[in-house]
């Protein structure tokens, strides 16, 4: 069974740093692309990052890009966001999700969520 | 970037009504089209892969349709269950995004 677990969240000042992290289990984690999607307070789902399942490319929001970065450890079975700058407007749980077996791309398995608040 | 909209933002239906939400792309993106369903405080559920692939375990009652830039999720029979945000998501970019959602009420 596919299990996803983030961590890592909680409360921090803005313009500070975070590192999230979600570790893997019940499928070959070095074989799948994932990525990080949130959901702030009264919105919608938003994509945030994704990465390829070598770690050798990586995708941002623009919302987040120059400030988030995304990584894996595939050794660990672990996906990373080093989340730095943060702003009020990165409050919000923060999802990991792996995608499916067949093109086009999509997210069958996801984490619980982590929560990540932004605050003074 | 592409860019997801969805219709109606809300809307409200009764339990056995034929329920219709639509997704436009800003620009053609094949069938590269997946909806979910989302409830507060759990997890985002894939419903429909590809623009029309049922994932397993899903009820039948859910089907996708489209291509290019105009994509629709069909539920056939509302069920009290369905009661939830729904939103469309492109992967035929790298930089994946989603629609805005459409909270569904059951009257």
């Amino acid at each position: 069974e596919v299990q996803l677990l983030e961590s890592g969240g909680g409360l921090v000042e803005p313009g500070g740093s975070l590192r999230l992290s979600c570790a893997g289990s019940g499928f070959t984690f070095s074989t799948y692309d994932m990525s990080w999607v949130r959901q702030a307070p009264g919105k919608g789902l938003e994509w945030v990052s994704g990465i390829s399942g070598s770690g050798g490319s990586t995708y941002y929001a623009d919302s987040v890009n120059g400030r988030f970065t995304l990584s894996r450890d595939n050794s660990e079975s672990t996906l990373y966001l080093q989340m730095n700058s943060l702003t009020a407007e990165d409050t919000a749980v923060y999802y990991c999700a792996k995608v499916g077996t067949t093109w086009p791309e999509h997210f069958p398995h996801w984490g619980q969520g982590t929560l990540v608040t932004v605050s003074p | 970037d592409i860019q997801m909209t969805q219709s109606p933002s809300s809307l409200s239906a009764s339990v056995g009504d034929r329920v219709t939400i639509t997704c436009r792309a800003s620009q053609s993106i094949s069938r590269s089209l997946n909806w979910y369903q989302h409830k507060s405080g759990k997890a985002p559920k894939l419903l429909i892969y590809a623009t029309s692939s049922l994932q397993s375990g899903v009820p039948s009652r859910f089907t996708g349709s489209g291509s290019g830039t105009d994509f629709t999720l069909t539920i056939s029979s509302l069920q009290p269950e369905d009661s939830a945000t729904y939103y469309c998501q492109q992967s035929y970019s790298n930089l994946y995004s989603f629609g805005q959602g459409t909270k569904l009420e059951i009257k």
